[in-house]
């Protein structure tokens, strides 16, 4: 159980274009979501938590206003990179944590890789 | 905020041997999860853990933490190739459903 999953798992836009990823929870619901991103051989970097209903919030240094996120649905969540440049060129990954759970255990995707040209 | 120190970076392994991953919080722990990572795919959850003094156990991997410390580690006995990979370690800020703050990773090569 407990299982997440992204859409697409790559992509290769040209600048200036807009990348929408999905993150499903396919066999729990989640109230919450976090998006991270990983440059190659760094580690995790939260980007924002993703309530549903609600608006997401931002980590400090991440611009709202190009990473776009919706959270529509207790299974769904969606980021959105507006207007993409290289240097958004990156490996990006979804979690969640089921909403019963008290443990805070969060479940990742096998994340994205967004390329861009 | 929050930092996560792992050691070693990097580790090289005959298979069949013990090793050790150290993670050190900067500040209190409210909760520490271990997860195994191949490159360029998504992370594995491994364990969990919350209160100072608990251990647990998966197969061959023992997670304890030392909540005094602000340290978790994880132990892998008689090593296999199939534990090759990218372990990290992640703490939430607080007590709730937060983000993960990660370590940078401890990349560890099992030899045949």
């Amino acid at each position: 159980g407990a299982v997440v999953s992204q859409h697409p798992s790559w992509v290769i836009c040209k600048s200036g274009t807009s990348v929408k990823i999905e993150c499903r929870s396919l066999d729990f619901q989640a109230t919450t979501m976090f998006w991270y991103r990983q440059f190659p051989k760094q580690s995790l970097m939260l980007m924002a938590t993703s309530n549903e209903g609600s608006k997401a919030t931002y980590e400090q240094g991440v611009e709202k206003d190009k990473f776009l996120i919706n959270h529509a649905s207790l299974t769904l969540s969606t980021l959105t990179v507006t207007s993409a440049h290289p240097e958004d060129s990156s490996f990006y990954i979804c979690s969640a944590s089921p909403s019963t759970s008290g443990a805070d255990t969060q479940y990742f995707g096998p994340g994205t890789r967004l390329t861009v040209l | 905020s929050q930092e996560l120190e792992q050691s070693p970076q990097s580790l090289i392994v005959q298979e069949g041997k013990n090793l050790t991953i150290n993670c050190t919080s900067s500040k209190t722990l409210y909760g520490l999860y271990w997860y195994k990572q191949k490159y360029g795919e998504g992370l594995i959850f491994l364990m969990m853990l919350q209160k100072g003094g608990e251990e647990k156990s998966h197969e061959k991997i023992t997670a304890k933490l030392d909540e005094k410390k602000q340290q978790s580690s994880l132990h892998i006995t008689a090593s296999q190739p199939s534990h090759a990979g990218i372990y990290l370690c992640g703490a939430a800020a607080g007590g709730g459903a937060d983000g993960l703050t990660f370590g940078k990773g401890t990349h560890l090569i099992i030899q045949p």
